[in-house]
């Protein structure tokens, strides 16, 4: 199984900051890595998928990097509606989620 | 448009087996860009993913929990059930259907549509 390590957990930021959530993979995964966005009671949003390609309908402030193991999330200008949990998702092998970072208002 | 909506039971006794239904529309089942995945998530926890079908009909588990579930599908229906058998109560969670979909160019395997998720409560 690859498992799939995210952090930080948890983290307090400030409208207009730049936010960046990492992955790591247990194993390579080449560029098999999505984003998912998710906020209370709702199911997930995906944001990038192929490591680095944006969703169609996302904002262009939310971009994303890496491959093999090691990747990034990145929000360049938080803003409001973006305070949410995010997952990693590798898709190279079935699926695993990473377990979550929880974007916080400081 | 895409839509997927999961329907089955609120509450299920400890050990019961537990079936719940996917059922899409705006896209067929046999399309062989896309497949169809169950995902839970516990209350307060992550993500998990659980079982897949591929538009060929081949299915894959989650290697811990594969003893206890089933996929399948009815491409008349446009449905996709899973069963889970002997359930417990730490298996409480909302429980997503997802569409996995590949491009005409590439695909990476990535959910694009999910469904609003059930959640399933397991108490005597």
């Amino acid at each position: 199984d690859i498992q799939m390590t995210q952090s930080p957990s948890s983290l307090s930021a400030s409208v207009g900051d730049r936010v960046t959530i990492t992955c790591r993979a247990s194993q390579s995964i080449s560029s098999y890595l999505n984003w998912y966005q998710q906020k209370p009671g709702k199911a997930p949003n995906l944001l990038i998928y192929a490591a680095s390609s944006l969703q169609s309908g996302v904002p262009s402030r939310f971009s994303g990097s890496g491959s093999g193991t090691d990747f990034t999330l990145t929000i360049t200008s938080l803003q409001p509606e973006d305070f949410a949990t995010y997952y990693c998702l590798q898709s190279y092998s079935t699926w695993t989620f990473g377990q979550g970072t929880k974007v916080e208002m400081k | 448009q895409v839509t997927l909506k999961e329907s089955g039971p609120v509450l299920v006794k400890p050990t019961e087996t537990l079936t719940l239904t996917c059922t899409v529309s705006g896209f067929s089942l046999s399309n062989v860009r896309m497949g169809v995945s169950w995902i839970r998530q516990p209350p307060g926890k992550a993500l998990e993913w659980l079982a897949h079908i591929f538009s060929d009909g081949d299915k894959s588990y989650s290697p811990s929990l594969k003893s206890r579930l089933t996929i399948s599908r009815d491409t008349s229906k446009s449905q996709v059930v899973l069963t889970m058998t002997n359930m417990d109560p730490v298996d409480t969670a909302t429980y997503y259907c997802a569409r996995l979909y590949c491009s005409r160019s590439s695909c990476y395997n990535q959910f694009d549509y999910w469904g609003q998720g059930t959640l399933v409560t397991i108490s005597s």
